[in-house]
């Protein structure tokens, strides 16, 4: 199993462009989520998603969109990105949570993104 | 909204020092995770808490969640240099909830 795939793994953006990051994963989980990190900051997120074709914001969603049209996919997109959107961003799936079941985590590899 | 605050933000050690980083929730959590990220990696998960008062050991690291869950303790008895890493803890309000992660502990130890 591939796990969480992210592509791209780094990209470098002009002020203003847009692009999108995109997540995968094969394990069939429900949840999906949408992390970034910078430094003395942890791990913020940005927004979430409990099941195909839904989605909720998260602590820091200004600035970005997401989309899950696919439970296996969940989409980031930047519209007109800013340097303060450089960062590290992961992408994490879980199972729903069922009681004291785990629900662990699984995170991609991360995207490096750079806005200049 | 929900905040989960950790402390230390760093913590330098000599290899065979314990290490502890703790981990405060300003609302009561359903469970409380830990990950591990190492230099350059992505978080991994090491262990879920869930009863209150629960202690989880492996190997070396203890895991402990508050009585009034929350608040959380990752201890390291005599840290190796591949203890070397970020913890994070990660919590969630309800079982369904959405997962917030601390600021993360950065551990370094030198030999």
């Amino acid at each position: 199993n591939a796990g969480v795939t992210q592509t791209p793994k780094f990209r470098v953006l002009k002020t203003g462009q847009s692009m999108t990051l995109l997540c995968a994963q094969d394990m069939n989980h429900e949840y999906m989520y949408w992390y970034r990190q910078d430094p003395g900051m942890g791990l913020r997120l940005i927004h979430y998603s409990v099941g195909e074709g839904t989605t909720a914001k998260g602590e820091v969603p200004d600035g970005y969109n997401v989309s899950r049209l696919k439970k296996q996919n969940f989409l980031l997109g930047l519209e007109s990105a800013a340097p303060s959107q450089t960062s590290v961003y992961f992408c994490a799936s879980s199972y729903f949570p069922q009681g004291p079941k785990n629900t662990e985590a699984f995170f991609g590899q991360g995207t490096r993104l750079t806005v200049v | 909204g929900q905040q989960v605050m950790q402390i230390p933000q760093y913590q330098h050690v000599q290899e065979g020092e314990d290490f502890t980083t703790y981990c405060n929730s300003s609302t009561t959590l359903s469970n409380i995770q830990w990950y591990k990220q190492r230099p350059g990696g992505h978080p991994v998960f090491l262990i879920q808490l869930v009863k209150s008062g629960e202690v989880k050991k492996q190997k070396r690291l203890t895991f402990q969640f508050g009585e009034a869950k929350k608040n959380s303790s990752l201890h390291i008895t005599a840290t190796q240099t591949t203890d070397v890493g970020t913890y994070f803890c990660a919590g969630r309000r309800t079982s369904y909830g959405k997962l917030t992660f601390g600021q993360g502990t950065i551990l370094t130890v030198h030999p």
